[in-house]
């Protein structure tokens, strides 16, 4: 059975600029949520997606939203990039929701420069 | 107080011996307790759920939940150097739409 799939799992962009990174879940999980990890704040709470819909959110601000395909494929996006944004973004697929066991995707390392 | 507490070590360990990991939590109403351990430069992969008051054994590692102190630990027991990683506590939290909030780790260093 096929983990969850994050890409790219490198990313160097400027200030300002856009990204979107990719995350595929394990097959039949309909949860995708998503986090960012620095070294001084830890594992911090973006969003989580359940069958297309938003259904929590944490505290970052409108720059980073993200969406949910009917294939359970989701996309995070982060506009006007700044500095403070370079971390490790991970995401983490379950089958129904955030209070069951998630699988982390290998995330994807973005640098802003 | 944080919503979830771990130590963040480092904790060394000879190998061979027990290792043990605590984490606190701020909301009672918590149901599901989580351990993860990630080695540098690697994603978090999950290792032990627990959602009963109790022990909970797999293997060498056996996590415990005491719901009235709001403790959760997770015990290694013969600790090998490749245990030598960051475990990680998560917690759903009710009264945040029962998103899973993660403790910033112990680092735990198993000296051979």
């Amino acid at each position: 059975k096929a983990g969850v799939t994050q890409t790219p799992r490198y990313l160097i962009k400027t200030r300002g600029q856009q990204v979107t990174l990719s995350c595929s879940p394990i097959s039949g999980h309909r949860s995708v949520s998503w986090y960012q990890q620095t070294p001084g704040q830890g594992l911090q709470f973006l969003f989580e997606y359940f069958s297309e819909t938003q259904r929590n959110k944490g505290n970052f601000p409108g720059r980073f939203s993200g969406r949910q395909f009917s294939n359970s494929r989701s996309e995070m996006n982060v506009s006007t990039l700044e500095l403070g944004d370079s971390a490790l973004y991970l995401c983490a697929s379950s089958f129904a929701g955030t209070g069951l066991e998630a699988f982390f995707g290998q995330g994807t390392r973005l640098t802003v420069v | 107080q944080k919503e979830v507490e771990q130590n963040s070590g480092p904790l060394s360990v000879p190998e061979g011996a027990i290792a043990s990991l605590n984490c606190t939590y701020s909301d009672r109403g918590s149901q599901s307790f989580f351990w993860y351990r990630q080695y540098s430069g690697k994603s978090p992969e999950l290792i032990m759920s627990i959602y009963s008051n109790g022990d909970k054994e797999d293997g060498r590692f056996t996590a415990q939940l005491n719901k009235a102190s709001q403790y959760v630990s997770l015990l290694i027991r013969d600790s090998q150097p490749s245990d030598s990683a960051t475990y990680l506590c998560a917690v759903n939290i009710p009264n945040r739409d029962d998103k899973i909030i993660f403790g910033k780790g112990t680092r735990l260093h198993i000296l051979p």
